[in-house]
């Protein structure tokens, strides 16, 4: 079975503040990826960032960067100098090539608040 | 030049009547999905529909029916609403899985926001 755990449920910081969202994954296949969405309160989802099971290197987009560590099974997402409009919920996802027939599994979203 | 799209964005009903949700997408994905996202913000599978096929069906009651007529569409009609449907319904669509295309992300359209009454 798969599984994806956001153990933050909220998050409150302020301005330029760096923040870091966690992403803890389960899952028995050893070809599998994993997404993080953006939803902001106007209320639609976004894709971020795709990783595969096979790339562990880190990725820095502008102020975002993300760190896929399979020891600890992690894909942790920091924000570098937060802003207002960073403030959304975000959620991590995970998709496997044999289980669930594709079906992307969410985490329970992560609330992140930049306050100003 | 919309990706996703979904109709209505906003549906408020009476308990017991019957509604349905349309979805498009112009991206000439294969693959399509319902998800349904609580009060609490959980994201859960409702469908999923691979060209026209039926392949994933959460457990779900039968109250909802989803059609695909073609593989750009996938609705969603609901019979006798219940108060505990009220959410929003977020039509999804990817590459197609079966043909390798798992790192595929989701396509989301806006999301439709039902209120039963």
């Amino acid at each position: 079975a798969q599984k994806v755990t956001q153990a933050q449920t909220e998050i409150s910081v302020v301005e330029k503040e760096d923040v870091t969202l966690d992403c803890v994954y389960e899952t028995r296949d050893t070809t599998y990826y994993l997404f993080w969405y953006k939803q902001p309160p106007s209320g639609e989802l976004v894709f971020l960032i795709r990783r595969n099971s096979f790339d562990e290197q880190n990725e820095i987009s502008g102020r975002y960067s993300w760190n896929f560590q399979k020891s600890t099974s992690s894909f942790n997402f920091t924000i570098t100098a937060s802003q207002v409009v960073d403030s959304a919920v975000y959620f991590c996802a995970l998709s496997a090539t044999n289980t669930n027939a594709g079906k992307s599994t969410f985490g329970d979203g992560t609330t992140l608040t930049v306050k100003p | 030049d919309t990706a996703v799209s979904q109709t209505p964005k906003y549906l408020v009903t009476q308990m017991g009547n019957d509604k349905s949700i349309k979805c498009e997408q112009n991206l000439g994905h294969d693959t399509m999905y319902w998800y349904k996202q609580d009060s609490k913000k959980f994201l859960k599978i409702m469908f999923s529909y691979n060209n026209k096929e039926l392949i994933i069906n959460e457990t779900v009651p039968n109250r909802f029916s989803p059609k695909s007529p073609d593989k750009a569409h996938l609705n969603l009609h609901i019979n006798s609403l219940e108060l505990g449907d009220s959410a929003v319904y977020f039509c999804a669509s990817s590459r197609a899985w079966d043909r390798g295309y798992v790192d595929s992300p989701l396509h989301f359209g806006n999301g439709t926001r039902l209120t039963v009454t």
